[in-house]
């Protein structure tokens, strides 16, 4: 298996402007997680998809941060206006529950808003 | 609401040496998940090791085992004959036994391991 898949790596852009980070989690799991990591708050959990429903979205910072899951094998992040203070490592993971309460991670995305 | 403490901002160690990370948590369940995750400088999130709180025997994973005290509320990781490879953040999570529980994490402990 591929693992989890996040794209893009890297994404730098200009304050004011929509972000998208995408992920595709490993086939077959049902629970999707996307975080946030810097160095001042360390792992935040944004919000938590089971089987495509959002169950928890309280870590989401406020409403300019969207997620979606439309189907089992695609999610995404949205930042629309994007600002500095985004910046900072996001971490998809999924897992299979109940079998696997472990999360597996994808690579990140950095993203730098200047 | 669950939170998971780690009051060792960083450690460091001799290679060969053993090294113990300190992890606590807070929960009204009885019944959950324990996880130490490794955060190499690439970035990549590795489990390292999980316990399940219902089993007292503590898990091992060749060089990585784990003192979980359930009263306690204490899950500690301890690395023997430490490698140079084993430099890298640390963190302890925690996940209930519910399908809807998420898995929260401490804020990691950076380990350094010096020849």
């Amino acid at each position: 298996d591929a693992g989890v898949i996040q794209s893009p790596r890297h994404e730098v852009t200009e304050m004011g402007q929509e972000v998208t980070l995408r992920c595709k989690p490993i086939s077959g799991h049902n629970s999707l997680f996307w975080y946030r990591q810097t160095m001042m708050r360390g792992l935040e959990l944004l919000i938590y998809f089971n089987n495509n429903v959002p169950i928890d979205d309280s870590g989401m910072p406020e409403d300019r941060f969207s997620a979606k899951m439309p189907n089992a094998s695609f999610s995404t992040l949205k930042i629309q206006p994007s600002e500095p203070r985004d910046s900072a490592v996001y971490f998809c993971a999924s897992s299979l529950v109940p079998r696997n309460t472990e999360a597996f991670f994808g690579q990140g995305t950095r993203l730098t808003v200047v | 609401a669950q939170t998971v403490t780690q009051s060792q901002p960083e450690m460091s160690v001799q290679e060969a040496e053993t090294v113990t990370l300190s992890c606590t948590y807070d929960t009204s369940e009885s019944d959950y998940y324990l996880f130490w995750y490794k955060q190499p400088p690439s970035r990549q999130m590795i489990l390292v090791i999980r316990q399940e709180a219902y089993k007292q025997q503590n898990a091992t994973e060749n060089r990585f085992s784990v003192n979980f005290q359930k009263a306690a509320k204490s899950f500690s990781l301890k690395i023997s004959d430490s490698q140079l490879g084993d430099a890298a953040m640390y963190f302890c999570a925690y996940r209930g036994r519910y399908n809807t529980d998420k898995l929260i994490f401490g804020t990691g402990t950076r380990l350094q391991v010096f020849p």
